[in-house]
C-alpha cells in the first residue's frame, strides 16, 4: 500500500520561500502512469489544488500560483519536492502531497500545517 | 477549464440514504470526476473514481455503502444506512491535461 509523507518547517517568515518534501513509500515514485500532485487547505476552508509532476518530470501549475511554484520529483530518493515564493499570511494552511493515476487523485498523505508568520 | 460546484450543506438521519450532488460546467459534462470524503480534523481519503457512464470504481476499503451515478452533467455520491462516522466534508475532483480542479464542497451532518 502506498503511503505519502509530507515533511518540512511549519513556520515560515513572509517574503521568504517555502519547501515541503512529500517522500513516497510502498512503491517507486518511478513507475507506473501516475503523477504527484500538491493541494493546500487553508483552516475552515476547501482545498486548493497547487500543481502537480509527472515521472518524466513534465509540471501543470494552478495559474493563480504559478508564478512563485515549483514543483520537482527525485526518483533516488523517492521524494518529491514544493517549493513556494514570496510568501505571505494567505499562504498559511495544511499543504498535502497526493497521487494520482487516471483522472484521480488515489492517495493523500497525513498532510502538514504550515504558518506563515514574522 | 472545468468547474465543479456541489451544495455547502446536507443533512440526513442516521440509519438513512443521502444523496450528493457535484456538477461539471458546461462543455465538460463527459468528464471523469472524483470522491473524496474529509472526515474533521483527518486528511481527505479517495473513496471513488466516477465516470459520465455512471460506472464507478472505489478505493480499497471503502464500504459497499458509498456508490456512484451520473445523470448528464451531474455526478452523484449515494450513501446508505448513514453512520456517524459518515459525518465529513466531501468533495469531488477532476482532472484535464493543464489543470485539476476541486469543488467546495459538501458538509454532511448526520442527525
Amino acid at each position: 500500500q502506498v503511503q505519502l509523507q509530507e515533511s518540512g518547517p511549519g513556520l515560515v517568515k513572509p517574503s521568504q520561500t517555502l519547501s515541503l518534501t512529500c517522500t513516497v513509500s510502498g512503491g517507486s515514485i518511478s513507475s507506473g502512469s501516475y503523477y504527484w500532485s500538491w493541494i493546500r487547505q487553508p483552516a475552515g476552508k476547501g482545498l486548493e489544488w497547487i500543481g502537480r509532476i509527472y515521472t518524466s518530470g513534465s509540471t501543470n501549475y494552478n495559474p493563480s500560483l504559478k508564478s512563485r511554484v515549483t514543483i520537482s520529483v527525485d526518483t533516488s530518493k523517492n521524494q518529491f519536492s514544493l517549493k513556494l515564493s514570496s510568501v505571505t499570511a494567505a499562504d498559511t494552511a495544511v499543504y498535502y502531497c497526493a497521487r494520482g493515476v487516471e483522472a484521480a487523485i488515489d492517495y493523500w498523505g497525513q498532510g502538514t500545517l504550515v504558518t506563515v508568520s514574522s | 477549464q472545468p468547474v465543479l460546484t456541489q451544495s455547502s450543506s446536507a443533512s440526513a438521519s442516521l440509519g438513512s440514504s443521502v444523496k450528493l450532488t457535484c456538477t461539471l460546467s458546461s462543455g465538460h459534462s463527459s468528464y471523469i470526476i472524483a470522491w473524496h470524503q474529509q472526515q474533521p480534523g483527518k486528511a481527505p481519503r479517495y473513496l471513488m473514481k466516477l465516470e459520465g457512464s455512471g460506472s464507478y470504481n472505489k478505493g480499497s476499503g471503502v464500504p459497499d455503502r458509498f456508490s456512484g451515478s451520473s445523470s448528464g452533467a451531474d455526478r452523484y455520491l449515494t450513501i446508505s444506512n448513514l453512520q456517524s462516522e459518515d459525518e465529513a466534508d466531501y468533495y469531488c475532483e477532476t482532472w484535464d491535461s493543464n489543470t485539476q480542479v476541486f469543488g467546495g464542497g459538501t458538509k454532511l451532518t448526520v442527525l
